[in-house]
């Protein structure tokens, strides 16, 4: 069974630009978060969705959204890009809210 | 807020040495998890810890749970270069419905031959 996949898996973008990361999660598991770890630091709480709400916010900007589908994928969006948000961003999916989670591989965004 | 504080934050050992990093966490929870990454990787799970006095082992590894004294601990018995990774605890903590890791900040393990 496929695990967690996110793409793309590396980005480079400019100040000021958009960015959208996408994650499948395991299969049957209906909740998605996702994680900020910037390096040389522990990851850190964005986002958690469950049956396609938003259940959880870390204290991350409202430049930071996400969502997501009917078939519990997620996309993640962040505007305005600074060259702070440079960091590998984790999904993790798990069965329900309060479920053990299991972590994709991550994309690794640049901010230049 | 909960807090969630690993020591040491670096850590250089030989092969074949036995060592303990250390985890405190702030407030109560009803599970820990511990993670390893690789560089440039994602987090793989190693364990997690649901009760207070809980052990568990896998290979060289060993984690326990003292709920009490809000302390986790993983000790790695006779290491090997294998081991050498970053490893981070998380604390689960409940969030306006949400379920959220609360990580700290990373033990740098390094084994040398």
């Amino acid at each position: 069974d496929a695990g967690v996949t996110q793409s793309p898996t590396h980005l480079i973008k400019t100040r000021g630009q958009q960015v959208t990361l996408r994650c499948s999660p395991i299969s049957g598991h209906k909740s998605v978060s996702w994680y900020q770890q910037v390096l040389g630091q522990g990851p850190q709480f964005i986002f958690q969705y469950y049956e396609k709400e938003e259940r959880g916010r870390g204290n991350f900007p409202d430049r930071f959204s996400a969502r997501q589908f009917p078939n519990y994928s997620s996309e993640l969006n962040v505007n305005a890009l600074l060259l702070g948000d440079s960091a590998l961003y984790l999904c993790a999916s798990s069965l329900g809210r309060d479920s053990e989670a299991f972590f994709g591989q991550g994309t690794r965004l640049t901010v230049v | 807020e909960l807090k969630v504080e690993q020591n040491p934050l670096f850590l250089s050992m030989q092969e074949g040495k036995n060592y303990t990093i250390y985890c405190n966490y702030s407030t109560t929870s009803d599970r820990l998890y511990w993670y390893r990454q690789d560089p440039g990787k994602s987090l793989e799970s190693l364990f997690v810890l649901l009760s207070n006095g809980a052990v568990k082992q896998e290979g060289r590894l060993m984690a326990s749970l003292d709920t009490k004294a809000r302390l986790s601990t993983l000790h790695i018995t006779a290491a090997v270069h294998d081991l050498s990774a970053t490893y981070f605890c998380a604390v689960s903590q409940g969030i306006q419905g949400a379920q959220k890791l609360v990580f700290g900040q990373g033990t740098r393990l390094t084994i040398n031959p």
